[in-house]
């Protein structure tokens, strides 16, 4: 039973358009969320990160948004750009960071 | 959806000794496997792609000789840390490569050395 769900296994986006990527989670303890962002045969790279006592953070062209009453967060990258390609996988977790449950990620193709 | 399971869950054992953990694909079978040790609140580590039938490839800085892998099934990847000492205690996570690109991630193993 996944604690953590990315439902759609793969997006294709137009470069210059916004990307948006989404991860819905069961476990309302889960405090703190993290994205990691995955090209192949490297490990995940830490993308982006927001603690439930925020629902938007930003860096970037990257910005995350928590809605806790759906346990729902999305990841929203504009404007996208062909190296943005990649699988792009959510985590989350209880206190503060400590073991983190990840989602089966979400293949993203930024068409040029 | 797929399943990774990983077992223990938590091991605490003493300096000096070595720690066996088992990850697997309950629901379908991975001729590729990741292992990974989490660092508190951020970053994964690739420490090493474990192939089955093959030799594991190891990241760079990455001790094979201290973290044993054996990728004896296609369902089946072991990481074995030898003689842990308390700067291994950490979160290791597998994870398994289901055809073509999607790749899910075990519960992990918190591993405390004393």
């Amino acid at each position: 039973d996944q604690q953590v769900k990315q439902n759609s296994p793969s997006l294709s986006v137009q470069e210059g358009r916004i990307s948006i990527l989404n991860c819905d989670y069961t476990n309302s303890m889960f405090d703190y969320f993290l994205w990691y962002k995955k090209y192949p045969a490297e490990g995940p790279t830490f993308l982006i990160s927001i603690s439930s006592i925020k629902d938007k953070n930003e860096d970037g062209r990257f910005t995350v948004f928590l809605n806790k009453s759906a346990k729902h967060l999305s990841l929203h990258i504009v404007p996208s750009q062909p190296g943005d390609s990649a699988v792009y996988f959510c985590a989350a977790s209880e206190n503060y960071g400590q073991n983190f449950v990840f989602g089966p990620g979400t293949r993203l193709s930024v068409l040029p | 959806g797929a399943v990774v399971s990983q077992h223990p869950s938590r091991v605490i054992c003493k300096s000096g000794t070595s720690v066996k953990i088992e990850c697997r694909s309950l629901d379908f079978q991975a001729t590729t496997m990741f292992w990974y040790r989490q660092f508190p609140k951020k970053s994964l580590m690739l420490m090493a792609t474990s192939n089955e039938g093959s030799k594991a490839t190891y990241e760079q800085g990455v001790e094979k000789d201290k973290f044993l892998i054996n990728h004896a099934s296609l369902t089946l990847s072991t990481l074995t840390v030898t003689s842990a000492h308390p700067e291994d205690s950490s979160f290791y996570i597998c994870s398994a490569l289901k055809q073509p690109y999607e790749q899910y991630f075990g519960p992990g193993t918190r591993l405390t050395v004393t």
